[in-house]
């Protein structure tokens, strides 16, 4: 169990531009969740994957985000057009079996825009 | 929308004081998940309770679930430095997939 992994851990990059994370989840995991957290708040949910599916994404979520998981392994999450607000922690998660199973996280990206 | 409210934010002890963070949810919970983040880290799980009623203890801690569903406790007794971090609860509807968060309560030992 290598644990879930995210890449890059920090990112800086100017207002306007495109940002690009990855996350590797624990192999057998069929679940992924994208969260994003910021000081002194609990995780906030972004969407999530059941294999290849995205079942759910958050309505409070700009167009701007966008995610995927092309082979039910390894997600991509984009934001374009990046915005002070979106200066934040982004977490993965990842769980198998049944959905009240216990997210596994990663170390996150941290995200800071100029 | 569906929320869960948890107090304290924050909670200053001496180290062996007890110590407790409380979640209330506006709605059923079919379950009520807890984890701990330590400072720079991530949410690590802890434990799950399911039933009405529910009491589960892990050495100095002690979680409970309400009868009603809708409410729970996570204490700590005789806190210890390694206790240090935030603790959130977080609790899955019926309707849907996503956890919701509550906003931690972070613990802090006095010097």
């Amino acid at each position: 169990d290598t644990g879930v992994s995210q890449d890059p851990r920090h990112k800086i990059t100017k207002r306007g531009q495109n940002v690009t994370f990855r996350c590797d989840p624990i192999s057998e995991h069929n679940r992924l969740y994208w969260y994003r957290q910021t000081l002194g708040q609990g995780p906030e949910f972004l969407t999530y994957f059941q294999n290849e599916a995205q079942l759910e994404k958050s309505r409070l979520l700009s167009d701007r985000f966008s995610a995927e998981r092309p082979k039910g392994s390894f997600s991509t999450l984009e934001i374009q057009r990046t915005e002070q607000g979106d200066s934040a922690m982004y977490l993965c998660a990842s769980s198998s079996g049944r959905m009240d199973q216990p997210q596994h996280f990663g170390d996150g990206t941290r995200l800071s825009i100029l | 929308g569906q929320q869960v409210m948890q107090i304290p934010q924050y909670q200053h002890v001496q180290e062996g004081e007890d110590f407790t963070t409380y979640c209330n949810s506006s709605t059923t919970l079919s379950n009520i998940q807890w984890y701990k983040q330590r400072p720079g880290g991530h949410p690590v799980f802890l434990i799950q309770l399911v039933k009405s009623g529910e009491v589960k203890k892990q050495k100095r801690l002690t979680f409970q679930f309400g009868e009603a569903k809708k409410n729970s406790s996570l204490h700590i007794t005789a806190t210890q430095t390694t206790d240090v971090g935030t603790y959130f609860c977080a609790g899955h509807t019926r309707s849907n997939y996503q956890l919701i968060w509550g906003a931690g309560t972070k613990l802090i030992i006095k010097p």
